[in-house]
Order: C-alpha cells, then structure tokens, then sequence
C-alpha cells in the first residue's frame, strides 16, 4: 500500500516533554499538510508545504509547534513542552498540487495523549 | 473562509438513498465544494467535489443548486460501510482544507 503513513500511530507523554511525529507522504505528491483533530471536532489546518517550502505557517497553534519538509519528502511536526490540551490526533495528507483543485489523501494520523 | 451549514446527524436504512444537503450561501464563484468523509478512527477521505454542474463518481453524486448556494451528496444505497461523519467543504484552488463539524450518517442495518 502506498498511501500516506504517519509514525507513530501513538504517543503518550508527560506534560512538558516535546514530541515529534513523522509523516511520509505519497510519493511524487508535491504537497503536505497538516492538521489537528479534536474530539467531536472536524480537523483544524495547522500547516503545510509545497515540496519542502512552507507556504503557511500563520495557523500554527502556538510556537511551541514547527514543521519542517527539509527533502520535499518526508515531514516531521514538532510540539515542544507539550501541555495537556495538545492531546489530541494529529493528520497528515499529501496532494499532487498543480491542478486547479485537486484530492488530499489522508493518512491514518497520531493520537497524541498528554498527561 | 466560506461557511458551510450542515444538520448535525442524519440516519438512513441500509440499501436506501440517502441525501445529504449542505448550505453554502456566502459561496463565491472560485469556490469549490469538496465532499469528504471520516470513517470511525480513520482520517478523512475524499468522496466528490464540483464546482458548477452535478458530478458522479463510483462513490457518490453531487448536485449543486443553480445558484450554488447548496449542494446535495447522494449516496444511492447506503451501506452500513457507508457510516461516517460527512464534511463538506468550500475550497478556492489547492488551499487547504476548511473542516466544519460535518453530518454524522448513521446507516441501520
């Protein structure tokens, strides 16, 4: 399967530590983006690039959270001094790009657990 | 962002069609409207999007009001597979994508 696949599927962690999670899109796709889910919530877009620019970064939720592209690859998003409202499931999804609307392909995504 | 307004639950017999309608009132004419679909602990997938004139696909049909101000996501039989929070989504381009709650479809067996 050459879908988008997202490590780790879980992480639990204490409150303060930082984390990082990876995001391996589907190849030859140009864009990625990343998004937050909450419970009972649709997912909230926090970033995303065009190969390994990042064309937004504004919605970011604080700065304790960064992304980085640096191949136009693979992705890794990272929380820093993580607090109890980051639980939450993180998504990652990858499109082609270049067309005038285009699909985004969505991996399984990491359920963050803070405690 | 566009808003869209859609009702929060929705239930339908398996087998039967079902129509999900969704407001978008305020759309502009680069507006896209994207349909996508989340499954129990998956992330979302993509169903159907249009921009003017009705779409079908293997999954789904969209029809779209003539003056775009809603649209309706048609899935011909249900199927208890079919169970899943449905968004839809305004879209200008390639810009990212603007999740509001969506309809929960619930599918009887």
């Amino acid at each position: 399967d050459t879908g988008v696949s997202q490590d780790p599927r879980h992480k639990i962690t204490k409150r303060g530590q930082n984390v990082t999670f990876r995001c391996d899109p589907i190849s030859e796709h140009n864009r990625l983006y990343w998004y937050r889910q909450t419970l009972g919530q649709g997912p909230e877009f926090l970033t995303y690039f065009q190969n390994e620019a990042q064309l937004e970064k504004s919605r970011l939720l604080s700065d304790r959270f960064s992304a980085e592209r640096p191949k136009g690859s693979f992705s890794t998003l990272e929380i820093q001094r993580t607090e109890q409202g980051d639980s939450a499931m993180y998504l990652c999804a990858s499109s082609l790009g270049g067309a005038s609307t285009d699909t985004q392909y969505f991996g399984p995504g990491t359920r963050l657990t803070v405690l | 962002d566009a808003k869209t307004t859609q009702p929060n639950s929705m239930e339908s017999n398996e087998e039967e069609p079902v129509h999900l309608p969704c407001n978008h009132s305020t759309i502009s004419g680069t507006d896209y409207i994207h349909w996508y679909r989340q499954l129990p602990s998956q992330g979302p997938e993509y169903v159907i999007h249009g921009l003017t004139s009705n779409v079908n696909n293997r999954m789904a049909s969209l029809a779209i009001a003539e003056d775009r101000k809603s649209s309706t996501l048609i899935l011909h039989r249900a199927t208890l597979r079919d169970a899943a929070v449905y968004y839809c989504i305004l879209r200008v381009e390639n810009t990212p994508l603007v999740f509001g709650k969506g309809t929960r479809l619930s599918v009887i067996a």
